[in-house]
């Protein structure tokens, strides 16, 4: 059964970073292009980040490019989302989700990160 | 960058009868290369993630029932639920993922019961 378990959330102040981290099992991790997606709270979804299988292609939604920054370590079946520079406007449930044939088939339960003052 | 429109915004569908939602895309989807229509359709449910329904606009995820189907190519796609079912009570999204990212979601609508 394929698992993705998301942690790393939290409230921090606006300029803070924080890193979210997904754990994968039940599926062969390195085969797959993984996505990042947030939803602002009361709000519908938006596709922020993915990258390829090796790591070797990531791209960003505009208003996170240059602030939030993808990787994975296929060895520890893990993903991740580097956030610097968060705005209050980054104030969601981040989920990670794997991508097959682009759709995103499986998600994880999210994670809340808050960006408050 | 695409942008995705659905109508209506929200829905109230009596149990039994046909729920039908809309997507447009403001260009098209369709992968002339392979005949595809880059496009997803998920129900989410209150304090759930979003679960996949439909891929490649018409193929139905493993383990959803066929009450559920999806239709439409180029920029304009259709979600079907034929004889609505309590448990159907949730916000759909239709979802782009043509092309290069970024991969663009609707606005959702929600769906609820009569």
């Amino acid at each position: 059964e394929v698992q993705l378990v998301e942690s790393g959330g939290g409230l921090v102040q606006p300029g803070e970073s924080l890193r979210l981290s997904c754990a994968a099992s039940g599926f062969i991790f390195r085969n797959y292009w993984m996505s990042w997606v947030r939803q602002a709270p009361g709000k519908g979804l938006e596709w922020v980040a993915n990258i390829k299988e090796d790591g070797s292609e990531k791209y960003y939604v505009d208003s996170v490019k240059g602030r939030f920054t993808i990787s994975r370590d296929n060895a520890k079946n893990s993903l991740y989302l580097q956030m610097d520079s968060l705005r209050v406007e980054d104030t969601a449930v981040y989920y990670c989700a794997t991508e097959a044939a682009r759709a995103l088939r499986s998600w994880g339960q999210g994670s809340l990160v808050t960006v408050s003052s | 960058d695409i942008v995705m429109t659905q109508s209506p915004d929200s829905l109230a569908v009596s149990l039994g009868e046909r729920a039908t939602i809309n997507c447009k895309s403001s260009q098209s989807i369709l992968y002339r290369s392979n005949s595809q229509n880059y496009l997803a359709w998920y129900q989410q449910k209150p304090g759930q993630p979003p679960k996949l329904l439909i891929y490649w606009a018409s193929a139905r995820e493993s383990g959803v029932p066929d009450r559920f189907s999806g239709s439409g190519s180029g920029t304009d796609f259709t979600l079907t639920i034929r004889s609505l079912q309590a448990e159907d009570v949730a916000v759909y999204y239709c979802q782009q993922y043509y092309s290069t990212p970024p991969y663009t979601f609707g606005q959702g609508t929600k769906l609820e019961l009569k």
